[in-house]
């Protein structure tokens, strides 16, 4: 089972509004990683965590603010968006192997800021 | 700076013929090359990789050839279907954590 599940499927907010997206696998990875994909764009890496540690932040503004509370689960908290971050953000998920991993994708959630 | 070039960024087939992408990678040190599909609304999807020891691997009607000295490698779709239809990524990674992914190929199958 190579499968990495996100809620909700599409989102609407304010810039006002605080709201969060899920991420969850079960793959026994300890590798997870957001990605924001703009229209006929590739994924852009945003965040990794490895072992339940951030490793990497892709200079991200402090407005997304990732989380990982287990091993299973990856959130990011979204505060004060603007429009132009309108995009559907994609989770991620890796062994660590010392090689480089294969990453299975989660389906994605549809972010729109109005 | 690391880059991955993708050609073409559209390509229209018939249903049944072959299908080709090409990607080039910058950094000879890139040792993991996957392909992902992804249909309108979904994530993208694994559907075949190679490693830098590996020249060609094939997977039913898939195939991914590499050429290290170029720095090439390509995804090949045999007898193509309608469902083929998505957008292909190609990626190459030099390490733990990070790709480079192409710009996407749009590939439409003409039934």
């Amino acid at each position: 089972d190579t499968e990495v599940t996100q809620t909700p499927k599409h989102l609407v907010m304010g810039m006002t509004n605080k709201k969060s997206l899920k991420c969850e696998q079960h793959m026994g990875h300890r590798a997870m990683y957001w990605y924001k994909q703009k229209a006929k764009k590739p994924p852009e890496l945003m965040f990794v965590y490895s072992y339940e540690k951030l490793s990497i932040n892709e200079s991200v503004p402090s407005r997304f603010s990732p989380e990982c509370p287990n091993s299973s689960l990856l959130n990011l908290h979204l505060h004060a968006l603007q429009p132009e971050d309108s995009a559907l953000y994609l989770c991620a998920s890796s062994h660590l192997t010392g090689l480089t991993d294969t990453q299975y994708f989660g389906p994605g959630t549809r972010l729109t800021v109005l | 700076g690391e880059n991955v070039e993708q050609h073409p960024s559209t390509l229209s087939v018939q249903e049944g013929d072959s299908a080709v992408i090409k990607c080039t990678y910058s950094d000879s040190a890139s040792n993991y090359f996957p392909w992902y599909k992804q249909e309108l609304g979904k994530g993208p999807q694994l559907i075949i990789d190679i490693r830098s020891n590996v020249g060609e691997k094939k997977d039913q009607r898939i195939a991914v050839t590499l050429n290290k000295t170029a720095k090439h490698f390509s995804l090949h779709i045999t007898e193509t279907q309608p469902e083929d239809s998505a957008v292909y990524f190609c990626a190459a990674s030099i390490r733990t954590y990070k790709y480079i992914f192409g710009t996407g190929t749009r590939l439409k199958v003409l039934a």
